[in-house]
């Protein structure tokens, strides 16, 4: 099947700085991704759909300059968690269609990330 | 926006025995219904989906119905084994490589 990887898989980090997740399509070319949050012993929530080429749609109450998303080609969205705070921490996972009228989605990995 | 709630939270049942997780959406748009499993610090992984023009499908021990006009489907496992535990998320799309919005989880135990 599709593959999806993101990077780094886990991260720490210190209060204030920015950290960028990255998420690739490894065999199939994404115009859309999906950036979701999930934080331990709950759901996943809907974050933002990233769009190639232009502006990430963002979930209502998700800030968009405090999650800044970019989807520069058909295989890579990044997302930058900017001056990151403790209560960032989470883990961020994304996901893609394989293609675009295609139901079944397939997610990357996860990326753990902890503020200190 | 789509609101998919699950029931129940946590689910304990012997080996052997059946599991039933529930879930219900807002949107009368939605119409693919994904289930997956997640284990601990992984990704989802979908077990099975069904769309809108089906009542009903199957995957040997793995079930799952879709009642569109009571905007609920459910989730069946049969002849739990161990290997079954995890949490199951629920999620609800419009499709065609839209959104998914998921359920609140259900972490199933199967007591040996």
């Amino acid at each position: 099947g599709a593959v999806v990887s993101q990077h780094p898989s886990w991260v720490i980090c210190k209060s204030g700085t920015s950290v960028k997740i990255e998420c690739r399509s490894l065999d199939f070319q994404a115009t859309t991704m999906f950036w979701y949050r999930q934080f331990p012993k709950q759901s996943l929530m809907l974050m933002a759909t990233s769009n190639e080429g232009s502006k990430a749609t963002y979930e209502q109450g998700v800030e968009k300059d405090k999650f800044l998303i970019n989807h520069a080609s058909l295989t890579l969205s990044t997302l930058t968690v900017t001056s990151a705070h403790p209560e960032d921490s989470s883990f961020y996972i994304c996901s893609a269609p394989l293609a675009a009228s295609t139901d079944t989605q397939y997610f990357g990995p996860g990326t753990r990330l902890t503020v200190l | 926006g789509e609101n998919v709630e699950q029931h129940p939270s946590t689910l304990s049942v012997q080996e052997g025995d059946s599991a039933v997780i529930k879930c219900t959406y807002s949107d009368s748009a939605s119409n693919y219904f994904p289930w997956y499993k997640q284990e601990l610090g992984k990704r989802p992984q979908l077990i099975i989906d069904i769309r809108s023009n089906v009542g009903e499908k199957k995957d040997q021990r793995i079930a799952v119905t879709l009642n569109k006009t009571a905007k609920h489907f459910s989730l069946h496992i049969t002849e739990t084994q161990p290997e079954d535990s995890a949490v199951y998320f629920c999620a609800a799309s419009i499709g065609g490589g839209n959104q998914f919005y998921f359920g609140t989880g259900t972490s199933l135990t199967v007591i040996p």
